[in-house]
């Protein structure tokens, strides 16, 4: 079974750029996360979603991150403009319901630098 | 939201057992334990997760203590593969009544050949 898939691994963009990540989560996954990792740091939670729908959105800097999830399946993270403080490593993680139940899968991270 | 303090770093021969341990003094009735571990480049990897029971898997053993405070995460044959920061992690509600995973900063494990 394929695990989570996410691209690309690696981006460098310039600060006030746009940047996307793209998620693919394991299929029949219907919870899809988004997480971003500081170097030196645990995970940090930045938006949950239940099929196609964001229900746990709080922790997302809206002013400039956003996030979809069409058809409940694939999912993108977009950052627009792109800040020297956003590099980090973003991960995605599906699992097949609320995380109290089922373990989180997480796929191997998009590497952000921003220059 | 209950909190875990983990030790940062731990060093275990190859072949012995590594026992990891952590503290979640202000633990509720109804959330879980969980570790994960991440290797490095890797992102995190469930291990497993106990409520109040003792559990054991293919991976590892989870004892947890009797008023759940503590707990311990058992790797019974440690090999140089099982390098990694491993991330204890108190499940919690969140404000919308969701379970939500609080990662903190882990325990660095190296397995010393």
């Amino acid at each position: 079974e394929a695990g989570v898939v996410q691209s690309p691994r690696y981006k460098i963009i310039e600060k006030k750029q746009p940047v996307a990540f793209w998620c693919n989560p394991i299929s029949g996954h219907n919870t899809l996360y988004w997480y971003l990792q500081n170097l030196g740091q645990g995970p940090e939670l930045l938006i949950r979603y239940e099929n196609e729908e964001a229900v746990d959105d709080s922790q997302l800097p809206k002013d400039r991150f956003s996030a979809e999830r069409l058809k409940g399946v694939d999912s993108t993270l977009k950052i627009q403009p792109a800040e020297l403080g956003d590099s980090a490593v973003y991960l995605c993680a599906s699992s097949q319901g609320l995380a109290g139940d089922y373990e989180q899968y997480f796929g191997p991270g998009t590497r952000l630098t921003v220059t | 939201d209950a909190k875990t303090t983990q030790p940062p770093s731990m060093d275990c021969a190859e072949g012995r057992a590594a026992n990891l341990p952590c503290n979640h003094s202000t633990i509720s009735g109804n959330e879980y334990v969980y570790w994960y571990r991440q290797i490095h480049s890797q992102g995190p990897q469930y291990i497993i997760h106990g409520l109040k029971n003792n559990e054991t898997n293919e991976m590892a053993s989870l004892i947890i203590t009797e008023d759940r405070k503590s707990s311990t995460l058992i790797l019974p044959h440690a090999t140089l593969r099982d390098t990694a920061v491993y991330y204890c992690i108190v499940s919690r509600l969140d404000f919308f009544g969701n379970e939500k995973l609080t990662f903190g900063t882990g325990t660095r494990l190296t397995i010393i050949p």
